[in-house]
């Protein structure tokens, strides 16, 4: 089945910084990729998704990129801000329409 | 519109005892899926469902059941709980008819085994 690797496992920037994570899937099939942001105590939460046939995708101070020849996508945050803070899942589908989730990264924003 | 609704928030098991986790959506998706989060972990598929009177294995099936025979209820049932099934579990839903499909999830149930 899919594989997906989520890198870093946490990440600490300070407010303004950008924030890089990224992933890497094993199935050449897989055709959406959305990203999660998980306060905690509550409920994982869509903030951008891209289809395979778009490289990049940009939401305000969020964007996507998808790399499908290295089978990898990222997700980055400029202008990093305290409510930044989270826990960020990737996730991939390879058509079946159920997501496989990578392990999650810590982002700790310092005011 | 509510969204998906899951129940009970909290539960205390003993080992050996049974329960279901109620899950409902009123968004008429056709998709429901019930993931499993352990501490620290990402979520992992237990069953997914693609409408009423289907249902599929995800990656981590075993000691579990469900059932989908309406739209709304997707529930999962616990057979002789283990200390391993201690976890958070949400319950999702998605349209079938959108390229980008996210999911819309309950606010989980923390259950623990004891």
């Amino acid at each position: 089945g899919e594989n997906v690797e989520q890198h870093p496992s946490t990440l600490s920037v300070q407010e303004g910084d950008s924030a890089v994570i990224k992933c890497t899937y094993s199935d050449s099939a897989s055709n959406y990729f959305p990203w999660y942001k998980q306060e905690l105590g509550k409920r994982p939460q869509l903030i951008i998704d891209i289809r395979s046939n778009v490289g990049e995708k940009k939401d305000q101070r969020i964007a996507v990129t998808l790399n499908k020849t290295a089978k990898h996508f990222s997700l980055h945050i400029t202008e990093t801000q305290p409510e930044d803070s989270a826990v960020y899942f990737c996730a991939t589908d390879t058509g079946r329409r159920a997501l496989t989730f990578g392990s999650g990264t810590r982002l700790q924003v310092q005011p | 519109n509510a969204g998906v609704t899951q129940t009970p928030k909290f539960r205390i098991l003993k080992i050996g005892q049974s329960m279901t986790l109620q899950c409902a959506q009123d968004m008429n998706h056709n998709y429901m899926y019930w993931y499993r989060q352990d501490p620290g972990m990402g979520l992992k598929l237990i069953y997914y469902s693609v409408g009423a009177g289907i249902t599929d294995k995800g990656e981590v099936p075993n000691g579990y059941n469900v059932s989908r025979s309406t739209t709304e209820d997707f529930p999962l049932r616990l057979e002789l709980a283990a200390p391993s099934q201690t976890s958070v579990y949400f319950c999702a839903s998605s349209y079938s008819n959108k390229a980008n499909y996210g999911y819309t999830f309950g606010s989980g149930t923390r259950l623990t085994v004891v």
